[in-house]
């Protein structure tokens, strides 16, 4: 079975600094996606940028970017310039190829960032 | 992209009661999810509910407990039996998209069992 570990349950960041949530994952398997969700406090799950393991390429999504490791297992999120509506509980989550779209994602406990203004 | 709505948004029960919560989606999909997150904590998943068969829970989640229907493509309900306080949650519903791979989500259902 797939794991998914977020270490750090709270991290907090200067407005307009950049600052990188860090996701760790176990897994036997060679194809998989990868996810960063964000849920804000109107607990709707957002999906901020996703990751196909075989992409050696890094995905961005304009002030969001992953550095995928592969051989290491780590999926990293960077957000440059944080803004205020960046504070939020993020989830790093991992999901099959196995079964398409009816694969289910695991999810990592998650991580809250805080923006100071 | 799907659109998912849940009904209802909130609910406030006494223990021992039952609530249903409907989950819509915009478009036709196979498969449908249902999660659980506890206060402050990670999403657990309870059970894939496919259209015309059973739903398959996860380890810890049973159908008594959980009862799920599926009677078409766009819908489904999952049933809280029985409450308890711990069963104060926020529930989700989720359909899989089949390019690229993402999941999205209902905006959940916050049950406060009392």
């Amino acid at each position: 079975a797939q794991t998914v570990t977020q270490s750090q349950p709270e991290m907090s960041v200067q407005e307009a600094e950049t600052v990188t949530l860090s996701c760790t994952y176990d897994t036997s398997e060679s194809d998989y996606y990868l996810f960063w969700y964000k849920q804000p406090p109107s607990r709707q799950m957002i999906l901020v940028i996703r990751q196909e393991a075989y992409k050696q390429q890094n995905a961005t999504e304009n002030r969001f970017s992953v550095n995928f490791q592969k051989a290491a297992k780590s999926f990293s999120l960077k957000i440059s310039d944080s803004q205020l509506g960046d504070a939020a509980m993020y989830f790093c989550a991992y999901r099959s190829l196995g079964a398409g779209a009816n694969s289910k994602l695991t999810f990592g406990k998650g991580i809250t960032l805080s923006v100071r203004p | 992209s799907a659109v998912i709505s849940q009904k209802p948004s909130r609910d406030i029960c006494q223990r021992g009661t039952s609530l249903t919560i409907q989950c819509q989606v915009d478009s036709q999909v196979t498969m449908m999810f249902w999660y659980r997150q506890q206060p402050g904590q990670s999403l657990t998943l309870i059970a894939t509910a496919n259209q015309g068969s059973e739903a398959t829970y996860e380890s810890g989640f049973v159908i008594d407990k959980f009862p799920i229907s599926r009677p078409n493509l766009t819908f489904s309900t999952l049933t809280v039996s029985n409450m308890s306080p711990e069963d104060s949650s926020i529930y989700l519903c989720s359909v899989g998209a089949r390019s690229p791979y993402e999941q999205y989500f209902g905006p959940g259902t916050r049950l406060t069992v009392t």
